[in-house]
């Protein structure tokens, strides 16, 4: 059954330090989004993105936020200056459809500490 | 401010028993109601997912059900499994965030004992 995959599974950076969190969302999808969950909290919406652009973006998603599909396979998310308070677990997805009874496929998450 | 409401926060219930978890929502316009299990440190899997005209909605031995008027959900687990162990998250969705923008709950932590 596809699913969806990210990498790494922990990622350990120091504060300031740039990082890039790759997904491979399921093949046949066409929209695709970034989630985070700090410790303890709720999962917490960041960006969806459709046809090469952001379509929709949460105030966490600020301009230390980019999102790329470099090429066919391929959705990532990167952090230019990371902070303590962007630890948590990076959970990607991916959904064939936008709206109404989308269902959106997650992965398994990429658990982020800034030291 | 849209939100979703989770009770209760933990519940541990012996394998083989049923349990019911709860879901109350502000979300607004809304659009459909999911329910989510997460395992510990893995992404959620849907589980159900509910629109307005929906009233009640099982996949095998989940069902959920939802009053679009009082805004709440329910997720009933019928004889409980060890594997039921895990977060059951409300996810509650909104006709304005066409996107697929997710409301999620903070979810309901049930614990299955032998």
């Amino acid at each position: 059954e596809p699913e969806v995959t990210q990498t790494p599974s922990h990622q350990v950076t120091q504060m300031g330090q740039e990082v890039i969190l790759r997904c491979v969302p399921i093949s046949n999808h066409l929209y695709f989004y970034w989630y985070r969950q700090i410790l303890g909290q709720k999962v917490e919406f960041l960006v969806s993105f459709y046809n090469n652009e952001i379509s929709e973006k949460s105030e966490i998603f600020d301009d230390q936020f980019s999102v790329e599909r470099p090429d066919g396979s391929n959705f990532t998310l990167k952090i230019r200056s990371t902070k303590l308070e962007d630890s948590a677990m990076y959970f990607c997805a991916s959904s064939p459809l936008s709206g109404g009874r989308n269902e959106q496929f997650f992965g398994p998450g990429t658990r982020l500490t800034v030291l | 401010k849209n939100q979703v409401e989770q009770s209760p926060q933990s519940l541990i219930i012996l394998e083989g028993k049923n349990c019911t978890l709860q879901c109350n929502y502000t979300v607004s316009p809304f659009s459909n109601l999911r329910w989510y299990k997460q395992d510990t440190g893995r992404g959620p899997v849907s589980l159900t997912i509910m629109t307005f005209s929906e009233n009640t909605k099982s996949n095998g031995r989940y069902t959920a059900t939802l009053d679009a008027d009082t805004k709440q959900s329910s997720l009933h687990i019928t004889a409980s499994q060890l594997s039921d162990s895990a977060s059951y998250i409300c996810v509650v969705s909104a006709k304005t965030d066409s996107w697929g923008k997710l409301q999620f709950g903070a979810g309901t932590q049930v614990v299955v004992t032998p």
